[in-house]
């Protein structure tokens, strides 16, 4: 069964702090991997990747897969307060254009 | 630039009553999709669409219906609510061709309770 796990699934920082989020998976047909964030609202997108080790960055946002491994990770250097948000990982399909989420990381930075 | 907008926002049903949540994009996506979010499910994705006249069901399609006779719009009946049917509905679209057809974008969501 295929299926997106994100770890942790909540998480309290500081501001200033630096966080790592996780997303591994293990699906069939793997075509890409996209995070996004969600706040209040409806998820908004921040990343795809679809090659192993390279690096998308922007901001203080950064991630990177490993195909081999299967895992993704998502960075955030220097929190800040509006960072706060549940951030979700997502697989789409290449047979189909199907897509699996993860439960997601809620994500709080206090002042 | 509307994007991609859900109507209605808010909605509170019986159960037994038929559904209808529409979903208008102004890009001129070919994929549109209809996701479901509950608390410790996360999305779930109902139907897809990749064309005009072309549905494939998702992870979770039973008790919903979907047709897309135009690009544009890309409704989800309920035939008959259940209680289980509660929860927040997402409408996405995207691209066609290269990295643009992955990326997704999401409509407001329109909250249903069936009562």
């Amino acid at each position: 069964e295929d299926k997106v796990v994100q770890s942790p699934l909540s998480l309290v920082v500081h501001e200033g702090d630096t966080v790592t989020l996780n997303c591994s998976y293990e699906v069939t047909n793997f075509r890409s991997l996209l995070w996004y964030k969600q706040e209040k609202k409806a998820p908004t997108f921040l990343f795809m990747l679809t090659s192993s080790g390279i690096e998308k960055k922007s901001g203080r946002l950064s991630s990177i897969l490993d195909k081999k491994e299967l895992f993704s990770i998502l960075n955030i250097t220097a929190t800040q307060t509006g960072d706060s948000a549940v951030y979700l990982c997502a697989v789409r399909f290449y047979n189909n254009n199907d897509m699996r989420f993860g439960a997601g990381t809620r994500l709080t930075v206090k002042p | 630039d509307a994007g991609i907008t859900q109507s209605p926002r808010y909605k509170i049903t019986e159960t037994g009553r038929q559904v209808t949540l529409m979903c208008h994009q102004t890009w001129s996506h070919s994929y549109m999709f209809w996701y479901r979010q509950d608390l410790g499910h996360g999305l779930r994705l109902i139907y897809y669409s990749a064309a005009a006249d072309i549905t494939d069901k998702g992870e979770v399609p039973d008790g919903y219906v979907v047709s897309r006779s135009k690009t544009e719009n890309f409704p989800l009946t309920l035939e008959s609510a259940t209680r289980s049917q509660t929860s927040v509905y997402f409408c996405a679209s995207s691209g066609t061709g290269g990295p643009s057809t992955d990326t997704q974008y999401f409509g407001p969501g329109t909250r249903l309770t069936v009562l």
